[in-house]
């Protein structure tokens, strides 16, 4: 079985330029996450989709974050502008429905931001 | 390969020690708990899952221990290996359908 598909895998940006993160989670999962992972820290939710709807982004910066599902499949991240403190790894997450534990991660986007 | 962080806690051990990872967690109703392993350049990968039911759970080489009276998750890996060497993290389950994750641990196997 695939796992879940992200690109691209590393990404370098100036600040104030936009950037877009693809997401292709595991086949038949409803459910799709998309966390920042910080240098030294643990992953941080942004956004959860239950199929193409939003359950939760109270932790997404929608000033600048956006993301979608349209067709409930692939999903993408955008950060527009990106600024020096969202340098980061951007981790997709997939689960088959929307019991936590069953999460399964891609690879991540290496953001840079100079 | 590039570092998933450079300040973690270390715990360094011997090749076939067994190692134990402890997490404190902060929501007293987080009703499941969670291990993850990251490698450098890699995704967190799923070890083991606990709920809140139970106390004690074993899997290949791994066993979480969970104590709900001092909110503390453990993981015991027993004959510890090179390729246990990682950054492990403990999700807990705040009943919003989704993951919080702790800071990490970083295990070093020396050979």
């Amino acid at each position: 079985e695939a796992g879940v598909a992200q690109s691209p895998r590393y990404k370098i940006i100036e600040k104030r330029q936009s950037v877009a993160f693809w997401c292709n989670p595991i086949s038949g999962h409803a459910t799709l996450y998309w966390y920042q992972q910080i240098l030294g820290q643990g992953p941080k939710l942004l956004i959860q989709f239950q199929n193409n709807g939003v359950v939760d982004d109270s932790q997404l910066p929608k000033d600048r974050f956006s993301a979608e599902r349209l067709k409930g499949v692939d999903s993408t991240l955008k950060i527009q502008p990106a600024k020096l403190e969202d340098s980061a790894v951007y981790l997709c997450a997939s689960s088959l429905d929307q019991v936590a534990g069953t999460q399964y991660f891609g690879p991540g986007t290496r953001l840079l931001v100079l | 390969g590039e570092s998933v962080g450079l300040h973690l806690p270390t715990l360094s051990v011997q090749e076939g020690d067994n190692s134990i990872i402890n997490c404190a967690y902060s929501n007293s109703a987080s009703d499941y708990f969670i291990w993850y392993k990251q490698e450098s350049g890699k995704g967190p990968q799923f070890i083991i899952d606990i709920r809140s039911n139970m106390d004690k759970r074993q899997g290949q080489r791994v066993t979480v221990l969970l104590n709900k009276t001092v909110k503390h998750l453990s993981l015991q890996i027993a004959a510890t290996q090179p390729g246990d060497s990682a950054v492990y993290f403990c999700a807990e389950d705040t009943g919003r359908r989704a993951l919080t994750f702790g800071s990490g641990t970083r295990l070093q196997v020396q050979p």
